[in-house]
């Protein structure tokens, strides 16, 4: 199947911890997101990379660094993990000719205790 | 600033009615305006977009319009179904530096009874 795919779909974890979350895409898209969805549901990007090049860097912890070994993968790994790290963490790509439509993976539900 | 405002944020209707959801944004330099459902437990998943060159759209039951003077746009559902139910969330893209970046609003759950 053509998706973006997610692993894990769950994890969870104590604070302090550090963890890494997957990402790979195999629509041909030359770009990747990260998204947070809080318990408000409120969606907002964190990073953006266009062809493995940081594009978005929005006011994020620096805990948080993504990595994009190819345009086809982007990996969040979160250092020192805290309570407020809760949320769903959606990737998504879309294609550099045709920026604007987005596809969403399944998310990744992080749970920090 | 970049700021998509949503409203409402729950929205209850009866199977067969429409519901019509509204945003606006404050970025004058927006000029892409996508819908996504998300249903629950699931991802989010475009459902209609619209471009600011064009003040209309619609695909079967749904449609959107947009004003760009007011710098608002709104989903028009029809004839309102259970599987409609979920949360909807419009989004303004902002181009930045060739690439563009989605601000979101907070999103409507709608909840259509049978």
């Amino acid at each position: 199947d053509t998706a973006v795919s997610q692993t894990p779909k769950y994890l969870v974890t104590q604070m302090g911890n550090d963890k890494s979350i997957k990402c790979e895409q195999n629509l041909g898209h030359d770009t990747m997101y990260w998204y947070k969805q809080d318990s408000k549901k409120f969606l907002k990007i964190m990073f953006s990379y266009n062809n493995k090049e940081l594009i978005i860097n929005e006011t994020v912890p620096n805990r948080f660094s993504p990595k994009s070994p190819d345009k086809a993968h982007l990996n969040l790994h979160i250092n020192s993990l805290e309570l407020g790290d809760s949320a769903v963490y959606f990737c998504a790509s879309s294609h550099q000719v045709n920026p604007y439509e987005q596809y969403f993976g399944p998310g990744t539900r992080l749970t920090v205790t | 600033g970049e700021n998509v405002e949503q409203h409402p944020s729950t929205l209850s209707v009866q199977e067969g009615d429409s519901a019509v959801i509204k945003c606006t944004y404050s970025d004058s330099a927006s000029n892409y305006f996508p819908w996504y459902k998300q249903e629950l437990g699931k991802r989010p998943q475009l459902i209609i977009d619209i471009r600011s060159n064009v003040g209309e759209k619609k695909d079967q039951r749904i449609a959107v319009t947009l004003n760009k003077t007011a710098k608002h746009f709104s989903l028009h559902i029809t004839e309102t179904q259970p599987e409609d139910s979920a949360v909807y969330f419009c989004a303004a893209s902002r181009p930045s530096g060739g690439y563009n970046k989605l601000i979101f609003g907070a999103g409507t759950r709608l909840a259509v009874h049978p």
